[in-house]
């Protein structure tokens, strides 16, 4: 079966670089949500979007945006990246009808 | 606010024995889901088992069930024979139907005995 796929799976940046992660959600599903991991900690909503819209929003940097496009794939964009924002950043996605929300293998990020 | 609390860091069990990890919530909604996650060594979140508030039967997945006390805000996830792929940590999870967001727990992370 189709999961959620991310790319890049590894990623490394300089301080004060920008950052674009992609998701691609599972086929026919509406809703796309990402999610940050720091070492040791439980992963933190970011952002959620329904039908390209914005759903719901988190603790995510004002540096940080994203978008969902009409192919329901989905980028999150990180600019002036600090050593703080490395950690692993997880897309998850669901069918509105049936809630359960898939992961992805997420997207490590090392700013350096 | 809604938080999801997780008082076993980690816990151990041996191979083929039974465990049970322990996950209480606060909440003011009626209506929500609960959930458990598997996120092994390779970091994968992968979705346990999952409940519905509205439902009494306690859900089941094969090895997996949940112990759900609604009243007492408490969602426990059983594992019967427990098996050397079951090693990782486990979020215990929760969201309302209302936003999209899931609040994790601190996690419990599970060894397994051979």
């Amino acid at each position: 079966a189709a999961g959620v796929i991310q790319s890049p799976r590894h990623l490394i940046k300089e301080k004060r670089e920008t950052a674009t992660l992609k998701c691609y959600p599972i086929p026919r599903h509406d809703t796309v949500y990402w999610y940050q991991q720091g070492p040791g900690q439980d992963p933190q909503f970011l952002i959620s979007f329904y039908e390209k819209m914005q759903s719901d929003k988190g603790s995510i940097p004002d540096r940080f945006s994203a978008q969902q496009f009409s192919d329901y794939h989905s980028e999150l964009n990180m600019s002036s990246l600090e050593l703080g924002d490395s950690a692993l950043y997880f897309c998850a996605s669901s069918s509105r009808q049936f809630e359960k929300a898939f992961f992805g293998q997420g997207t490590r990020l090392t700013v350096v | 606010a809604q938080t999801v609390t997780q008082s076993q860091p980690e816990m151990s069990v041996q191979e083929a024995e039974t465990v049970t990890l322990s996950c209480t919530y606060d909440t003011s909604e009626s209506d929500y889901y609960l959930f458990w996650y598997k996120q092994p060594p390779s970091r994968q979140m992968i979705l346990v088992i999952r409940q519905e508030a509205y439902k009494q039967q306690n859900a089941t997945e094969n090895r997996f069930s949940v112990n759900f006390q609604k009243a007492a805000k408490s969602f426990s996830l059983k594992i019967s024979d427990s098996q050397l792929g079951d090693a990782a940590m486990y979020f215990c999870a929760y969201r309302t139907y209302r936003d999209d967001k899931i609040i994790f727990g601190k996690g419990t992370r599970l060894h397994i005995l051979p």
